[in-house]
């Protein structure tokens, strides 16, 4: 079955980089139309989209956020990466990667991780 | 401020039906599907409907999902005690390149 698993650190300090690790099992990031997601959420608010990264090795990020983050993966391994720089207060959030597929129009987060909580705190 | 606009709660009692609304413009929704999520709480969201009115296996038949335009609306019969969740849309953007996520909509059953 599918299943995605967050790690990294539970707090981080102002202007540090924040790495984040997901692990997966169940499918390939090798398979045409797969895709991970990473998405946070603050506490008690919305849930933000943050970058994705596809099969081919396409990359996208979310606008407000593109010169901070960085996603790559490693395939042999089933992991993929975010790093987020210059980590301030406001990015205190669960952080979630998701298994999502994408085609023609068609974007959706199918599988989801437990999330994993970062404070970011002096 | 997200890009999908929800209304932030929905009420109604127990077995009636409730609408979940999802309002976007056409560089997302109104060229691309639309997806829905239930985050009950403390919880991961969990996917419970893609393509504008798919439901993936598991997902009951309460649940229904449409799209008309650069709108799309998530509809919940038969509401249960468990329904109550944050209920949260999403979709492409084609202009920003990226995901994008409704504000999300807090369902309570009276």
């Amino acid at each position: 079955q599918v299943t995605l698993r967050e790690s990294g650190p539970a707090l981080v300090k102002p202007t540090q980089t924040l790495t984040l690790t997901c692990i997966f099992s169940g499918f390939s990031l090798t398979t045409s139309g797969m895709c991970v997601t990473w998405v946070r959420q603050p506490p008690g608010r919305a849930l933000e989209w943050l970058a994705r990264i596809d099969w081919d090795d396409d990359k996208y990020y979310s606008t407000s956020l593109k010169t901070r983050l960085t996603i790559s993966k490693d395939t042999s391994r089933n992991q993929v990466v975010l790093t987020v720089t210059n980590v301030d207060p406001v990015d205190t959030a669960t952080y979630y990667c998701a298994r999502s597929r994408f085609a023609s129009g068609s974007h959706w987060h199918d599988y989801w991780g437990q999330g994993t909580l970062v404070t970011v705190s002096s | 401020q997200s890009v999908l606009t929800q209304p932030p709660s929905v009420s109604a009692a127990p077995g009636q039906k409730i609408t979940i609304s999802c309002s976007g413009s056409s560089p997302n929704i109104g060229n691309n599907y639309v997806s829905w999520y239930q985050q009950l709480p403390r919880t991961a969201p969990k996917l419970l409907i893609h393509d504008n009115n798919k439901r993936p296996s598991g997902i009951p038949d309460r649940f229904s999902g449409s799209k008309s335009g650069t709108s799309a609306t998530l509809g919940i019969t038969g509401l249960q005690t468990g329904d109550e969740a944050d209920y949260y849309c999403g979709t492409w953007d084609n202009s920003l390149s990226a995901g994008v996520f409704g504000g999300g909509t807090k369902v309570t059953v009276l």
